[in-house]
């Protein structure tokens, strides 16, 4: 079936350590977005995609990086830089990166500090 | 600047009883798409529905049913005869269709309501 594939489920960081969560599709979606989820809050975009090799900021990308290479993967790395990380992190994809289509979601990665 | 509005932090209900879900926007823009996402306890989002600004009908599917009216920037979300099934997190959100340096993509999302039902 068709779908969005995030893992790990669970991840731990040392201080001090950068640490990568994976993003896959198999939707043929051009777009692909990373969002961050604390607790009793709404989601919130850190770096979406439209298309291979092309990456844009979204509201809270500092401490974070993308790469996108391949169309079906957004891994997302989250640094050092990055003082307060630990959160649900939600990775989604629509046909475009237009506002009329809806994002389907991954089952998230929950991390926390070590 | 757009806005979501989900004043109801938690609501608590028994199987069986009708339960809505209030969902308030704001935006400048008078083309705009709403959206309702359900978010199980596994965590992801499942997309509900998709409604444009031109768009006032109301929608059911099956014991769903969505209210938008325009006049007061509401976007309400019934379930009737509750299932435990439907207990859940509820987002409503937002994206407005205006140009601007490519962001016309950008979903806004209320804090969401949580929403338990007791068998």
């Amino acid at each position: 079936d068709g779908g969005i594939t995030q893992s790990p489920k669970y991840l731990f960081r040392k201080e001090g350590q950068n640490v990568t969560l994976s993003c896959e599709q198999n939707l043929n979606h051009d777009a692909m977005y990373w969002y961050r989820q604390d607790p009793g809050q709404g989601l919130r975009l850190i770096y979406y995609s439209q298309i291979v090799n092309d990456f844009q900021k979204g509201d809270i990308a500092e401490g974070y990086s993308v790469s996108r290479e391949k169309k079906e993967s957004f891994p997302l790395t989250v640094t050092s830089a990055q003082k307060n990380p630990t959160a649900f992190y939600l990775c989604a994809s629509s046909k475009r990166t237009v506002s009329n289509q809806p994002q389907h979601f991954g089952d998230g990665t929950r991390l926390s500090i070590l | 600047a757009q806005k979501v509005t989900q004043a109801q932090t938690e609501i608590s209900v028994v199987e069986k009883e009708d339960v809505t879900l209030d969902c308030v926007y704001e935006t400048r823009d008078t083309t705009y798409y709403l959206f309702w996402y359900k978010q199980p306890p596994s965590g992801e989002l499942v997309f509900l529905i998709r409604r444009n600004s031109f768009d006032e009908q109301n929608e059911i599917s099956g014991r769903y049913s969505w209210n938008f009216q325009k006049s007061t920037s509401s976007f309400n979300f019934t379930i009737t005869a509750s299932q435990v099934v439907d207990s859940a997190v509820y987002f409503c959100a937002l994206s407005e269709a205006r140009e601007n340096g490519g962001s016309n993509y950008k979903l806004t999302f209320g804090k969401g309501t949580l929403l338990t039902v007791n068998p």
